[in-house]
């Protein structure tokens, strides 16, 4: 167990739809990052939060949307979704906003949309 | 523009022998961090490895070791001995000053008895 929880491990939903992906951070750690992994991008940075904040943007579609709660849990909300979203999502989390060694990986969300 | 290339699509390897994962890398920062991933077909990625940019020496982690050559932009993997548990896809990956993480295409290691 790597200490970043990701819900749900699994999702299948249609085209069109509203799903909520959800990611709890390492004990401590301030910093949330969410990646995307499909077989034609590969591995994709989407958005980093921390502390609440937004810190930096990546590759991410204005259908796309992500916010960091108080109690330091992240949500990648994704809308209007299209077949080329299905894909595998990550959530990272790290002590600092500025990364210095490394980061420790969730188990991943894998969305496919049909 | 950070930019990662890794060369090698595939590769097969024969269990107990070492193997070498290239990984180049391209940046106009001086502060950045390298990494290794390993990613099985459950689908989670391992951290295997670190190097900073300004370290000296070479990392190593157990059977895993860093070869870098800062001069040259590369950040090759060396995984010795390798396991049939070894055989996944691995990422060298960047991170720039500000933390983000940027990853190469893979290389998929199939690890024979």
């Amino acid at each position: 167990d790597s200490g970043v929880t990701q819900t749900p491990k699994h999702l299948i939903t249609a085209t069109g739809q509203r799903v909520t992906l959800r990611c709890s951070p390492r004990s401590g750690d301030l910093s949330v990052y969410w990646y995307q992994q499909s077989l034609d991008q590969g591995l994709q940075f989407l958005i980093q939060y921390y502390n609440g904040e937004e810190r930096a943007k990546g590759n991410i579609l204005e259908r796309f949307s992500a916010q960091q709660f108080p109690d330091l849990h992240s949500e990648l909300n994704l809308s209007s979704l299209e077949l080329g979203d299905s894909a595998l999502y990550f959530c990272a989390s790290s002590p600092q906003d500025r990364l210095t060694y490394g980061y420790t990986f969730g188990s991943g969300t894998r969305l496919t949309v049909v | 523009a950070q930019k990662i290339t890794q060369t090698q699509p595939g590769m097969f390897v024969q269990e107990k022998e070492a193997v070498t994962l290239d990984c180049t890398y391209d940046t106009s920062d001086q502060s950045y961090g390298l990494f290794w991933y390993k990613q099985p077909s459950s689908g989670e990625m391992i951290f295997l490895i670190y190097q900073g940019s300004y370290d000296e020496q070479n990392a190593t982690e157990g059977r895993y070791s860093l070869n870098f050559q800062k001069a040259r932009k590369s950040a090759n993997l060396v995984i010795s001995a390798s396991q049939l548990g070894d055989s996944a896809m691995y990422f060298c990956a960047m991170t720039d000053s500000w933390g983000k993480l940027q990853f190469g295409a893979g290389t998929q290691v199939v690890v024979t008895p």
